[in-house]
């Protein structure tokens, strides 16, 4: 079975960092595009970042991009999500999902950015 | 970028009912359309990918359906535990984009 565990939220505040961790289980990891996705308090669902499986390509929201910076480690079957820059509208449960279909998901890391 | 747009926003059903979910496309997107359900304070559980294949462990009473601009998540014989929100996603493009959400609720 696949499983997903993030870890790393908490509370900052304003233009303070954070790094994300998700670590992987049960499946092939290098093989497979990993996702982040966020949900502001009571709001849908936001797409914030994808890296691919083996060449590494990365793709960002605008709304983070130059800011967040995506990365993993296919050695430890996990992938991080280094946040600097944080305000306020960065608040949000953070998912970390299998692939662009978001097939598998993490538990979320609670991530608030308040002064 | 590619808009989603759900429809409706909120829908209220009885058990046993039949209800459909719309979500339009911007542009084509082919078949790269999912659908996430929501419990409150859970995380998304995928239902569907490439617009009809269940998800392992998704019950027969959802189904999906649709190509190119529009497409469509149908419960059929609606169940108490089915009260949530749901989501549409499509990913043929970056950046990927979800539809704003439905909520339904059990009369």
């Amino acid at each position: 079975e696949m499983q997903l565990s993030e870890s790393g939220g908490g509370l900052v505040q304003p233009g303070g960092s954070l790094r994300l961790s998700c670590v992987a289980a049960g499946l092939n990891f290098n093989t497979y595009a990993m996702t982040w996705v966020r949900q502001a308090p009571g709001k849908g669902l936001e797409w914030v970042s994808s890296i691919s499986g083996r060449n590494g390509a990365i793709f960002y929201a605008d709304s983070v991009e130059g800011r967040f910076t995506v990365s993993r480690d296919n050695s430890k079957n996990t992938v991080y999500m280094q946040m600097n820059g944080l305000r306020v509208d960065d608040t949000a449960i953070y998912y970390c999902t299998v692939g662009s279909d978001s097939s598998v998901w993490g538990q979320g890391a609670q991530v608030t950015v308040s002064s | 970028d590619i808009q989603m747009t759900q429809s409706p926003s909120s829908l209220s059903a009885s058990v046993g009912d039949r209800v459909t979910i719309t979500c339009r496309a911007s542009q084509d997107i082919s078949h790269y359309l999912a659908w996430f359900q929501q419990r409150p304070g859970k995380a998304p559980k995928p239902l569907i990918f490439k617009t009809s294949n269940l998800f392992s462990g998704v019950p027969s009473t959802f189904s999906g359906g649709g190509s190119g601009t529009e497409f469509t998540l149908t419960i059929s014989g609606l169940q108490p535990e089915d009260s949530a929100t749901y989501y549409c996603q499509q990913y043929d493009s970056y950046p990927l984009t979800f539809g704003g959400g439905t909520k339904v609720e059990i009369k």
